[in-house]
């Protein structure tokens, strides 16, 4: 079965701009998380959608935002890009809610990020 | 080889070695542990997981250990190869808001 696919793998973008990442999960998986992955920070949680809900939050700016569409898949936004934004960003689609213990996270490739 | 994954966070192995990453976890409350592997240029990959009512669980040629006196966690990798080279995040999850907490990962570099 196709594992879960993102949406562009690299775009580079200036700053101001804005940016839409998208994540197609594994076919049958309803939880979405997204990941912002930076060689200082490590991985760090942006949020996760169960059945089109924003079930968790990290602490990221309002600048960062995402949805999930009733198939499942999801969409990510930067708006007002800055230079700390570059990272690479991970989607990752389980079965159920992450961390349940059942249900591992399954990580797309990613989208590379580079804002100028 | 070991290594501790916060405070050094490379480990070099000779090929056929066991290899030995540590994860010191943060919450005494976190119940279940998880361990990914990053390849470059890839996503994190699951390997292997265990819930705190268990202190040892073995998978193919990995093993993961869990000390919650000491809250730390370990992933054994036996005959280390060349293909395990990559990073290493441990992940922990309290249970209340399920989230994963990872670290920082720890590099794995095996040598011919």
């Amino acid at each position: 079965k196709a594992g879960v696919t993102q949406t562009p793998r690299y775009l580079i973008k200036t700053r101001g701009q804005q940016v839409t990442l998208s994540c197609s999960p594994i076919s049958g998986h309803r939880s979405v998380s997204w990941y912002q992955q930076t060689p200082g920070q490590g991985l760090q949680f942006l949020f996760e959608y169960f059945s089109e809900t924003q079930r968790n939050k990290g602490n990221f700016p309002g600048r960062f935002s995402g949805r999930q569409f009733s198939n499942s898949r999801s969409e990510m936004n930067v708006s007002t890009l800055e230079l700390g934004d570059s990272a690479l960003y991970l989607c990752a689609s389980s079965l159920d809610t992450p961390g349940s213990g059942a249900n591992v996270l399954t990580f797309g490739a990613g989208s590379r990020l580079t804002v100028l | 080889g070991e290594s501790v994954g916060l405070h050094l966070p490379t480990l070099s192995v000779q090929e056929g070695d066991n290899s030995i990453i540590n994860c010191a976890y943060s919450n005494s409350a976190s119940d279940y542990f998880i361990w990914y592997k990053q390849e470059s240029g890839k996503g994190p990959q699951f390997i292997i997981d265990i819930r705190s009512n268990m202190d040892k669980r073995q998978g193919q040629r990995v093993t993961v250990l869990l000390n919650k006196t000491v809250k730390h966690l370990s992933l054994q990798i036996a005959a280390t190869q060349p293909g395990d080279s990559a990073v290493y995040f441990c992940a922990e999850n309290a249970g209340n808001n399920r989230k994963l907490i990872w670290g920082l990962g720890t590099s794995l570099a095996v040598n011919p």
